[in-house]
């Protein structure tokens, strides 16, 4: 069953804590996204990777920081320094970086009391 | 600042009829453009998609025009059925990178 995993679904964090949101994907896919989401906005990019050991920042990278050791794999990190980290969290894939289609997770809620 | 303009930003359609959302870009350099389905706590869904060479593609209900000169490119859903009721998200892409527009909310009325 191929796919894109993200997890955990729904996660709360306290202000001034660090927190790590997994994407593991099974596609075989060299590219990796990680986008967020607020309401009214679209979606935001906040980092890339096109082959593993190498990402890009987004747009929207401060206060974000990313790992991709692993093909399949590429954790996002939402560190203190984020002002407004509560969002909903979108990771994707596509087979090469491009203008190509993207496949996405079913997503992270994240909350900050 | 958003480099994909979409509007509008909801749409209230009865059963059977027409839901007509547009965008528009400003750079040229944009040579692929998806339209996203997305469900509320979900994750997006690619519908279809074009590229600038084509005016328009059509994949069953869903038709996307699309005119290079004017800069802007429009998603119609033919024949709309409540399943349809979902956030539709029109994007550009240049290079690695995909710009999404605000959101379209559509509400499908039995």
């Amino acid at each position: 069953d191929g796919g894109i995993t993200q997890s955990p679904k729904y996660l709360f964090r306290k202000e001034g804590q660090n927190v790590t949101l997994s994407c593991e994907q099974n596609l075989n896919h060299d590219a990796m996204y990680w986008y967020r989401q607020d309401p009214g906005q679209g979606l935001r990019l906040i980092y890339y990777s096109q082959i593993v050991n190498d990402f890009q920042k987004g747009d929207i990278a401060e206060g974000y920081s990313v790992s991709r050791e692993k093909k399949e794999s590429f954790p996002l990190t939402v560190t203190s320094a984020q002002k407004n980290p509560t969002a909903f969290y979108l990771c994707a894939s596509s087979i090469v970086s491009g203008s190509t289609e993207q496949f996405f997770g079913p997503g992270t809620r994240l909350t900050v009391l | 600042q958003q480099q994909v303009k979409q509007s509008p930003q909801s749409l209230i359609v009865q059963k059977g009829g027409i839901s007509i959302i547009n965008c528009a870009y400003e750079n040229t350099a944009f040579d692929y453009f998806p339209w996203y389905q997305q469900f509320p706590g979900k994750g997006p869904a690619l519908l279809i998609a074009i590229r600038p060479d084509v005016s328009e593609k059509k994949e069953g209900r869903f038709t996307i025009s699309f005119n290079k000169s004017a800069k802007q490119f429009s998603l119609h859903i033919m024949d709309s059925q409540p399943g349809d009721s979902a956030t539709y998200f029109c994007a550009a892409s240049t290079d690695y990178k995909l710009s999404f527009g605000a959101g379209t909310t559509v509400t499908v009325r039995a």
